[in-house]
């Protein structure tokens, strides 16, 4: 099976930007997870979405960052706008319902630079 | 909230033995998994541990005491390709499942 996908790869911004990056999660998958990994740490949950809807968003900065997840499957993270501290990659993974939904599977995340 | 303890780093000889330990202290708890994640690319699951014991896989064991908040990932007959960062996570309950990492213990095996 395809696994998670994630878009860009890479981006470079300046501050005071914004970005967006798109995942698109395993098939049949209810479950979706927006992480931020800073270099050197582990990754910190910003968002959970299960289908379409929220179930988890206390750790996302809602005054810049904002996430959607359209008919419950593709999924947008935006940055608007970006500061120096949100230089990280950003972790989609998805996961499905029981009995293995404790199982994520991560896609190979997007690396941002804001400079 | 949450709070979850591994070492930063480690070094161990190929085809030895390494023990990685992790405390953690939560509330809801709702079972320890533990990540593998190899310098720039994505974590990758390991084991889930929700009783107390040893689960095996392979050259790969994990260890779960809830009374004690304590677990630990062993690997056995160490590899070059098992240097990587060791991710500790926790779930916790509360309608759905949450997951928070550690910060993870970067593994080297050397010759």
């Amino acid at each position: 099976e395809a696994g998670v996908a994630q878009s860009p790869r890479y981006k470079i911004i300046e501050k005071r930007q914004s970005v967006a990056f798109w995942c698109n999660p395993i098939s049949g998958h209810a479950t979706l997870y927006w992480y931020q990994q800073i270099l050197g740490q582990g990754p910190k949950l910003l968002i959970q979405f299960q289908n379409n809807g929220v179930v988890d968003d206390s750790q996302l900065p809602k005054d810049r960052f904002s996430a959607e997840r359209l008919k419950g499957v593709d999924s947008t993270l935006k940055i608007q706008p970006a500061k120096l501290e949100d230089s990280a990659v950003y972790l989609c993974a998805s996961s499905p319902l029981s009995p293995r939904g404790y199982e994520q599977y991560f896609g190979p995340g997007t690396r941002l630079t804001v400079t | 909230g949450q709070n979850i303890d591994q070492p930063t780093e480690m070094t161990a000889t190929e085809g030895a033995i390494v023990q990685i330990n992790c405390t953690y202290q939560t509330s809801g708890f709702n079972g320890l998994f533990w990540y593998q994640q190899h310098a720039g690319e994505a974590p990758t699951f390991l084991s889930y541990n929700v009783l107390d014991g040893l689960e095996e896989k392979g050259r790969f064991s994990s260890f779960l005491s809830r009374s004690k908040g304590y677990s630990y990932l062993l690997l056995k007959e160490l590899q070059m390709k098992d240097s990587a960062s060791y991710l500790c996570a926790v779930g916790n309950s509360g309608g759905y499942q949450k997951v928070t990492f550690g910060t993870g213990t970067k593994l080297q095996v050397i010759p």
